[in-house]
């Protein structure tokens, strides 16, 4: 049972360009959460993703950044229009569905760096 | 506001040593509260979860208790080894988004 995949694993890009997380959950599992991370400080929740449903996206800034988790296939994670500040480790954990196991697997997660 | 502390300083022990790693917080009303470890480059590892009726859980080395009154869980690691070095990180959900929000974390070494 393979784990929570992210990839790429290193990403790099130059300001202005479009960055794509990929993050395929565990198999079952059908709750996505997609988190930020900076040196030396603290995991940052970003969104909250059911298939085809964005269900909490109150970390996530309102501009340049959007993500979703389609029927089939991964949850993506989009930032368009890379500046310096989003270089950071961006992390993707998944559940399985509430009230059955709260556990959350986290991917090795993306090292983004804009240049 | 809410806020999740996890103290900043590393903490340094012996190894066989028993480690005690605090959480504490403020205006949650959590359904549970988890703890991972995360090595560097690496992502977080789920180690224990405790709901909010519970008091305490034990898995192998590691206990987790959780004062609801006091607002705090410990975690402690016995007979720590050098390989326990890492950050470990607490998480709190509360009942209503069931969202883990995270502490910065503490950073343990065991020294050999």
């Amino acid at each position: 049972n393979a784990g929570v995949m992210q990839n790429p694993r290193h990403l790099v890009r130059r300001r202005g360009q479009e960055a794509r997380l990929r993050c395929s959950p565990m198999k079952g599992h059908s709750h996505v959460y997609w988190y930020r991370q900076l040196p030396e400080e603290g995991l940052k929740f970003m969104v909250y993703l059911q298939k085809e449903n964005i269900i909490d996206e109150s970390g996530m800034p309102k501009e340049r950044f959007s993500a979703e988790f389609p029927k089939e296939g991964p949850s993506i994670l989009r930032i368009q229009q890379v500046v310096r500040g989003d270089s950071a480790a961006y992390f993707c954990a998944s559940s399985p569905p509430t009230g059955t196991n709260t556990e959350a697997f986290f991917g090795q997660g993306t090292r983004l760096t804009v240049v | 506001s809410q806020k999740i502390e996890q103290n900043s300083e590393a903490l340094n022990i012996q190894e066989g040593k028993t480690a005690t790693l605090t959480c504490n917080y403020t205006n949650y009303s959590p359904a549970y509260l988890q703890w991972y470890r995360q090595d560097p480059g690496r992502g977080p590892v789920f180690l224990l979860l405790i709901r909010e009726n519970e008091k305490e859980k034990r898995k192998e080395r590691l206990k987790v208790t959780f004062d609801t009154t006091l607002k705090q869980s410990l975690f402690h690691i016995t007979a720590s080894q050098p390989a326990d070095s890492a950050t470990y990180l607490c998480a709190l959900a509360s009942g209503g988004s069931y969202i883990p929000t995270f502490g910065r974390g503490t950073s343990l070494i065991v020294h050999p």
